[in-house]
This record gives C-alpha cells, sequence and structure tokens, in this order.
C-alpha cells in the first residue's frame, strides 16, 4: 500500500517557468490537500478537494491552480513560478470529512525558484 | 478552528515519558485535540486523537483536563527517532471547515541519549 505519492521529490524553477506537482493516492480517500510549509513554519493549505471534479481554495491559493478529474490525483499547478513559491509542498488525503478523521500525507516535494 | 498553545521546544532523555503540553482554551465543546509530528522535514504523521476522555494506543497517550481548555502528549518511552516537531491540533467535528487541519509551529522535542 503506497499511500500518497508526490513526484518530483525536488525541483528547482527559474521565475516565470511553469510545473505540476503531481499527487497520487490508493486508498480511495475523498478529500485531498495541497500545503505548503516555509522554513520554520508550520503547514499553510493551498487548495482542497471533496471529491472528484470538486476543489476549492484554501489560505494561500494565490499564484495556483488544482484539478481534480479522479479520486486518486489531485495535481497542483504553478503557472509563473516566483521566488515567493519557494517551499516544501505537501499533499495529503482523508477518507472522508468528519471528526474522527486522520489525513495522510506525502512526502513532500522541495521547490526552489531561482 | 480554536487556536492552540506549544512550547517552541521541549527535551527529554532517552527512555523517558515525554510530557508534551498543548494549551486550546477556547476549544468548542464538539472539537477534536489531534496531534500529528513531523520528523525532519517528512510529512506529518498522525498520533492520536480524542475529545473529552483519555486516549491511548500503541504510539502515544493523550490525556485531556476535565474542562477540555488543555491537553498533554504523553510519549511513555522516548527514544531517538521520537526527534520531532509535535503538532497540537484543535478540529471541528463534520461540517463547516472540518476539511481541513490548521498547523501552527509546533513543539520540537529533541531526545537525548
Amino acid at each position: 500500500n503506497a499511500g500518497v505519492t508526490q513526484t518530483p521529490k525536488f525541483r528547482i524553477l527559474k521565475i516565470g517557468q511553469s510545473m505540476t506537482l503531481q499527487c497520487t493516492q490508493d486508498m480511495n480517500h475523498n478529500y485531498m490537500y495541497w500545503y505548503r510549509q516555509d522554513p520554520g513554519m508550520g503547514l499553510k493549505l493551498i487548495y482542497y478537494s471533496v471529491g472528484a471534479g470538486i476543489t476549492d481554495k484554501g489560505e494561500v491559493p494565490n499564484g495556483y491552480n488544482v484539478s481534480r478529474s479522479t479520486t486518486e490525483d489531485f495535481p497542483l499547478r504553478l503557472e509563473l513560478a516566483a521566488p515567493s513559491q519557494t517551499s516544501v509542498y505537501f499533499c495529503a488525503s482523508s477518507q472522508r470529512q468528519g471528526s474522527d478523521t486522520e489525513a495522510f500525507f506525502g512526502q513532500g516535494t522541495r521547490l526552489t525558484v531561482v | 478552528d480554536a487556536k492552540t498553545t506549544q512550547p517552541p521546544s521541549m527535551d527529554c532523555a532517552e527512555g523517558r515519558a515525554a510530557n508534551l503540553p498543548c494549551n486550546h482554551s477556547t476549544i468548542s465543546g464538539n472539537e477534536y485535540v489531534y496531534w500529528y509530528r513531523q520528523i525532519h522535514s517528512q510529512g506529518p504523521q498522525y498520533i492520536i486523537h480524542g475529545l473529552k476522555n483519555n486516549e491511548t494506543n500503541e504510539m502515544a497517550s493523550l490525556i485531556i483536563t476535565e474542562d477540555r481548555k488543555s491537553s498533554t502528549l504523553i510519549l511513555p518511552h522516548a527514544t531517538l527517532r521520537d526527534t520531532a516537531v509535535y503538532y497540537c491540533i484543535v478540529r471541528a467535528p463534520s461540517g463547516g471547515s472540518n476539511y481541513k487541519l490548521t498547523f501552527g509551529k509546533g513543539t520540537l522535542l529533541t531526545v537525548n541519549p
């Protein structure tokens, strides 16, 4: 059982370039999330999805886009990379919306924009 | 969701119990207390959660005060591999903004040999 898989693990982008961070889960979870974590800080929610075809903004959505065409995949798109997007990105999933569910996290993608 | 307050860092000797406090004085009656940890910039890992009663699993115990304004995560026999940032999170039940976990800065627990 792979859980939540993120690719790539590391990436360096030039300012203005675009890229897609991939996230796949094999637990048939309805809920998926994207967080970013800046050095020494906690995680901040970028976007989330409650099911295929449904996405919504989190706390820091500017500069990002997401899609959810299948239950398994939740890619995060950066259209015009900026230095402020240098961060570690974590994808997570949970089984359902509820107070007694745990979220499973991927191992992260470390992105540097230069 | 209610906010939480944790000490920025703590030390613990290997083999001893690690007691990590969390203050959540504005918690609502239907909000749960969750604990996650993050080891060396890996993805956060779920530890335990509870509502009113004390909880125990294979990783840790969670003690919630009667007024629910604070809680303590207990690692009974800390090992070097328990060195991590521990996050205490208060989460609303179904509906509303329950989709997200709001992370603060957490407590950096360092287990010393």
